[in-house]
């Protein structure tokens, strides 16, 4: 099992740029999250989906849009990219949403200029 | 509004002693989880520990230990015999377990742990 896999590990856009990042998971995971991790904090919530076609905002949603055509797949895309979107991200999968661990991928750093 | 509070931002400690992580945690739900991670370096999230707020007994795994009081709205972590490899930040994190909101994590804002030789 891969896991939970992200791509790209890397990216640097231009302000305004857009962009996909794309996460997999092949646990078969109802449940999938997107967070971003910045200096000196921990992870917030973006966006989340609950199952295949779902998918609700987090804490701190603005600038992001996100999609779960396929169940394994779920799919984060900023629009036109902003400096304060320098972060890391983070894609999460769990089996339940309680009493389960979320396992997460490796992370995708992205610096916009 | 639920809320993790950790407040070292550093700690340091001895090869093969004992360290206690702080976590104190702010909720209204009954039922909730309590989660600690581990941040090395190289930047992935590794699951160490998970506590359930119906659990009676603290969690244990391995040398990780949550030491859990309910009263205190503490979830904090021991690490026994600490190694070289345990230098890291430490994330504490609870589950929203509030029906339809996904059971989101809600994490600290970490601790970063030196183990020296």
């Amino acid at each position: 099992n891969a896991g939970v896999t992200q791509t790209p590990k890397f990216r640097v856009l231009k302000t305004g740029q857009s962009m996909t990042l794309l996460c997999a998971q092949d646990m078969n995971h109802e449940y999938m999250y997107w967070y971003r991790q910045d200096p000196g904090m921990g992870l917030r919530l973006i966006h989340y989906s609950v199952g295949e076609g779902t998918t609700a905002k987090g804490e701190v949603p603005d600038g992001y849009n996100v999609s779960r055509l396929k169940k394994q797949n779920f799919l984060l895309g900023l629009e036109s990219a902003a400096p304060s979107q320098t972060s890391v991200y983070f894609c999460a999968s769990s089996y339940g949403h309680s009493y389960n661990e979320q396992f997460f991928g490796p992370g995708t750093r992205l610096t916009v200029l | 509004a639920q809320k993790i509070t950790q407040t070292q931002p550093g700690m340091f400690v001895q090869e093969k002693e004992a360290v206690t992580l702080d976590c104190t945690y702010d909720t209204s739900d009954q039922s909730y989880g309590l989660f600690w991670y581990k941040q090395p370096s190289s930047g992935e999230m590794i699951f160490l520990i998970y506590q359930g707020s119906y659990d009676e007994q603290n969690a244990t795994e391995g040398r990780y230990s949550l030491n859990f009081q309910k009263a205190r709205k503490s979830a904090n972590l021991v690490i026994s015999a600490s190694q070289l490899g345990d230098s890291a930040m430490y994330f504490c994190a609870m589950r929203d377990q509030t029906y339809n909101q996904g059971g989101k994590l809600i994490f600290g804002q970490g601790t970063e742990l030196s183990v020296k030789p």
